[in-house]
C-alpha cells in the first residue's frame, strides 16, 4: 500500500518568502507528526495531531511556523517570513494509534527546505 | 526528559565484517527504543523497538540489538554487513508520557570493499 507521501521533494526560497509543506498520510492512520532535520542535529519534533482533537505545538521553534490538518488527513506545514535557519529537511510521519510513542511511526521521504 | 547520545557520527567497516552502533539514553523509567535507518533520499524505515521483555531484540534486514538497562544502552549490531547497509542509522526513544520520540544525532555508516 501507499506510505506517506510529502510535496514537494525540494524547495529553493528566498528569505523572507513563505513556503507550504505538504504531507498524506497513510490512510486510516489518524495520528500525524511533524519533524525536522536539521544538519547534524538528529530529528527535532515539531508538532502533533490526532483526529480531530487540538494539536500538539509544543516543538515549534517560532510563531512563524504553523501547521494545520484537513478533514483528518492531509496536512500542511507553512513557515512564514522564512530565514537562512529554516533550511532543513521537513519529515512528516504518521501512526495508526494516537498519543502512544510506541506504536511505530512511519515517515516520508521529507521535503528539503533551502533558503537563500 | 529523556534523551538519547549516538557517541559515534560517522563509522566505517568492511563489507562483510561485523557492525557495533552505539546508543545511549537518559530516561528514568524503563524506556520505549527504537532503532530506524534512512538511506539518501529516503524516509525512515523501522529496524527494531524495544518496549518490554526479552532484552535482545530481532529487527529487520538481520540487524538485533540488545537492551542493556545496566548501562542505559541499546546497541545495534550485525554480524556481517553488506555494501546495502550504508546508511544513517538512527536511536530513537519514547515514553508513556509523551507521543513524539526523541532522536539521537545519527550515526553514518560507510561499508567499504
Amino acid at each position: 500500500g501507499a506510505g506517506v507521501s510529502q510535496s514537494p521533494s525540494n524547495k529553493v526560497t528566498e528569505k523572507g518568502k513563505d513556503v507550504e509543506l505538504r504531507c498524506d498520510p497513510i490512510s486510516g492512520h489518524t495520528a500525524l507528526y511533524w519533524y525536522r532535520q536539521s544538519l547534524g542535529q538528529g530529528l527535532e519534533f515539531l508538532i502533533y495531531f490526532q483526529g480531530n482533537s487540538a494539536p500538539d505545538k509544543s516543538g515549534l521553534p517560532s510563531d512563524r511556523f504553523s501547521a494545520e490538518r484537513t478533514g483528518g488527513s492531509v496536512s500542511t506545514l507553512t513557515i512564514q517570513r522564512t530565514q537562512q535557519e529554516d533550511s532543513a529537511v521537513y519529515l512528516c510521519a504518521s501512526s495508526s494509534q494516537p498519543a502512544a510513542n510506541y506504536n511505530e511511526q512511519f515517515f516520508g521521504p521529507g521535503t528539503r527546505l533551502t533558503v537563500l | 526528559a529523556q534523551s538519547v547520545t549516538q557517541p559515534d557520527i560517522h563509522i566505517t567497516v568492511s563489507e562483510g565484517a561485523s557492525l557495533e552502533l552505539r546508543c545511549n539514553y537518559s530516561y528514568g523509567a524503563t524506556p520505549y527504543l527504537f532503532w530506524y535507518v534512512q538511506s539518501p533520499g529516503q524516509g525512515l524505515q523501522l529496524l527494531l523497538k524495544y518496549f518490554s521483555g526479552d532484552t535482545l531484540v530481532q529487527g529487520i534486514k538481520g540487524f538485533e540489538a540488545e537492551f542493556k538497562r545496566s548501562q542505559s544502552s541499546f546497541n545495534l549490531r550485525k554480524p556481517s554487513v553488506h555494501w546495502s547497509d550504508a546508511a544513517e542509522y538512527f536511536c530513537a526513544v519514547g515514553s508513556n508520557s509523551g507521543y513524539a520520540l526523541n532522536f539521537g544525532k545519527g550515526t553514518s555508516l560507510l561499508v567499504t570493499p
